[in-house]
């Protein structure tokens, strides 16, 4: 069975600022695949970066960018330069490939301040 | 292509009720997937198409929940008796098979929200 723990239930940042959310998961897969979905407000779910296993350089999608520590099984995303409407749920989530599944994270509430 | 629809957005039930939620998946995604959200926390897996046919219902799916896809489209999920545990956000999912397992992008509806009184 596969896990993935987001221990933080809630982030605050400025504007333009920089703030880093973390994930940790647990699978006995070699190879899989992890993502951060991103849900706002009354909206629905959209993928914001996935990252694959077996490549050792970290993703980045613009403004986003992924810490990926496979020894660790962390899986951390960075968002630079902080906007509005960055304001959402932010869910880790982790497909091993066992039926296509994907496992999510409690998810972390995110609240850009202006 | 106008993403993946889900109807209804909301729904109010008494408990004992049996309501019915659609899915369209995004055209040419042959796999549809069901999740429940409750409030606080992730989605969590309830079943998975490929095509017409079911290929995975987790233990959370107990029997007074059903889900077709009749023709390999639109999905229906129907829950029988319903009970206010069964209060949740249901969201389905589509994707395309990815060349490895784990792969592909599942990409979201809005949801339904479900209400048991």
């Amino acid at each position: 069975a596969q896990t993935v723990t987001q221990s933080q239930p809630e982030m605050s940042v400025q504007e333009a600022e920089t703030v880093t959310l973390s994930c940790t998961y647990d699978t006995s897969e070699s190879n899989y695949y992890l993502f951060w979905y991103k849900q706002p407000p009354s909206r629905q779910m959209i993928l914001v970066i996935r990252q694959e296993a077996y490549k050792q350089q970290n993703a980045t999608e613009n403004r986003f960018s992924v810490n990926f520590q496979k020894a660790a099984k962390s899986f951390s995303l960075k968002i630079s330069d902080s906007q509005l409407g960055d304001t959402a749920m932010y869910f880790c989530a982790l497909n091993t490939g066992a039926n296509s599944k994907l496992t999510f994270g409690k998810g972390i509430t995110l609240s850009v301040r202006p | 292509d106008t993403g993946v629809s889900q109807d209804p957005r909301h729904k109010i039930t008494k408990r004992g009720q049996n309501v019915t939620f659609r899915c369209d998946p995004i055209s040419e995604h042959n796999r549809l997937y069901w999740y429940r959200q409750t409030l606080g926390q992730g989605p969590e897996f309830l079943t998975y198409f490929q095509n017409e046919a079911q290929l995975e219902k987790s233990r959370l799916l107990s029997n007074r929940f059903s889900a077709e896809r009749p023709k390999g489209s639109f999905s229906t999920l129907e829950i029988q008796r319903t009970e206010q545990g069964d209060s949740a956000m249901y969201l389905c999912a589509s994707s395309t098979p990815g060349l490895a397992g784990g792969e592909e992008t599942q990409y979201f509806g809005p949801g339904t929200r479900l209400l048991v009184l």
